[in-house]
């Protein structure tokens, strides 16, 4: 591994809609994970969301959920019903020994 | 359950001198244990991680050492401070290098 690109610095959306954040990944390896992490004004990493890539399945926690397409190397994070509290930078994340992307900083408008 | 703790919180420390810092888990055995720093408004740098105890893999050459004295203990260290060093640093362990990683709540290095 690999490398993991965010291509979205920055993104709003106002308050109880739907945002979906961007992120494609390259990598050798047949069987990997690939996460989403949050980092509110605290700086604290919090782990959002967790995907198998031998799973089919789009992961799913709350109202976070996750489109992965294995081919593409794509996998977006989409956040539903959005909340003043996930106002944070999200980082794209995986492969051997974890692999970030930069970050995404993403804006809720009340 | 587990739990990571980092300190200090908060350090200010002249260019040139040395510096410490300290990382301990509690709650698991055998973690891996990694080191990161983050500039300002940037994403996550991976500086050390390690798989046991005195078994540390450097990721990128530099000015800062890292060294793992007992199973939940991770110290980053450096002889001599630069300006460059300046950062938030992240602790962070995990059961395995696939899985995912828990972080402690940082340490922000200001050199001056």
């Amino acid at each position: 591994a690999q490398t993991v690109t965010q291509s979205q610095p920055e993104m709003s959306v106002q308050e109880a809609e739907t945002v979906t954040l961007s992120c494609t990944y390259d990598t050798s390896e047949s069987d990997y994970y690939l996460f989403w992490y949050k980092q509110p004004p605290s700086r604290q990493m919090i782990l959002v969301i967790r995907q198998e890539a031998y799973k089919q399945q789009n992961a799913t926690e709350n109202r976070f959920s996750v489109n992965f397409q294995k081919a593409a190397k794509s996998f977006s994070l989409k956040i539903s019903d959005s909340q003043l509290g996930d106002a944070a930078m999200y980082f794209c994340a995986g492969d051997d020994k974890i692999i970030f992307g930069k970050g995404t900083r993403l804006h809720i408008l009340p | 359950s587990q739990t990571i703790h980092q300190w200090p919180a908060t350090l200010v420390q002249p260019v040139g001198s040395p510096l410490s810092l300290e990382c301990t888990v509690e709650g698991t055995s055998n973690p891996n244990l990694y080191w990161y720093r983050q500039a300002a408004g940037r994403g996550l740098q991976l500086l050390f991680y390690s798989v046991g105890i005195g078994q540390i893999s450097s990721e990128v050459p530099q000015n800062l050492s890292a060294s793992r004295p007992q199973d939940r203990q991770f110290i980053l260290s450096s002889k001599k401070l630069l300006l460059s060093d300046s950062g938030f640093y992240l602790c962070a362990w995990s059961v395995s290098l696939l899985y995912e990683q828990y972080f402690g709540p940082g340490t922000r290095l200001t050199v001056t």
